[in-house]
């Protein structure tokens, strides 16, 4: 089976930077997404990583390390609205079922 | 586009009821999924679909059923619910295997009482 372990909470301050990591166990799978979910709200695609190393999308950034089975996503310049649960998800090897963490809830302070 | 609707948004039952979500997209995606969310376990896959007349169980699959009889619908029956089906339940689509992004429903909140 798989199985992916996330922080629980991370806290912040607007402005700053904060890394969600993200590590797993898996006997094979295609690559490491990210999701967003606000409060009462649908989760909403972030980013993808199917090769190792970083994918930047504007003040969001992904990583992932296939040899350490560990992934990160990287949140820049915080605002107020980027409070939200935060899930990383691992497609599996045969490109069909996404299975996600537990979600880690960023809460943004000012 | 409408993307990815769900009925009904929400609902109560009462323990031995059955009831059938209802998912629709109308994006012409081959893939379909039904996810179940419960206070700190995040997302479960209940089952999916990848086309039109396939299904696939999920990580939770029981006390649930599906079918995929047209391709922009994905239904998910419970025969006899129970109060552990008390969750919020999320439909989710994907275009085809070459395309990594899903695209979730609002969700329906299912109470059993």
């Amino acid at each position: 089976g798989q199985s992916l372990e996330q922080p629980s909470e991370v806290t912040a301050v607007e402005g700053a930077i904060v890394q969600i990591n993200c590590t797993y166990q898996t006997s094979g799978f295609y690559g490491l997404s990210w999701y967003q979910q606000h409060d009462g709200g649908a989760p909403t695609f972030l980013s993808y990583n199917a090769l190792d190393g970083l994918e930047e999308t504007g003040r969001f950034s992904s990583f992932l390390s296939r040899s350490d089975s560990y992934g990160y996503l990287l949140l820049q310049e915080l605002q107020m609205k980027d409070s939200a649960s935060y899930f990383c998800a691992l497609r599996d090897q045969a490109g069909t079922a996404l299975i996600f963490g537990k979600g880690t809830t960023l809460s943004v302070s000012s | 586009n409408a993307g990815v609707t769900q009925t009904p948004k929400f609902r109560v039952l009462k323990t031995g009821q059955s009831m059938t979500l209802l998912c629709a997209q109308d994006m012409n995606h081959e893939y379909m999924y039904w996810y179940r969310q419960d206070p700190g376990m995040g997302l479960r896959l209940i089952h999916y679909s990848v086309g039109e007349g396939t299904t696939a169980k999920g990580e939770v699959p029981d006390g649930y059923n599906v079918s995929r009889l047209k391709k922009q619908n994905f239904l998910l029956g419970l025969e006899s619910a129970a109060p552990s089906q008390t969750s919020v339940y999320f439909c989710a689509s994907r275009p085809d295997r070459g395309s990594e992004t899903q695209y979730f429903g609002p969700g329906t909140r299912l109470l059993v009482l």
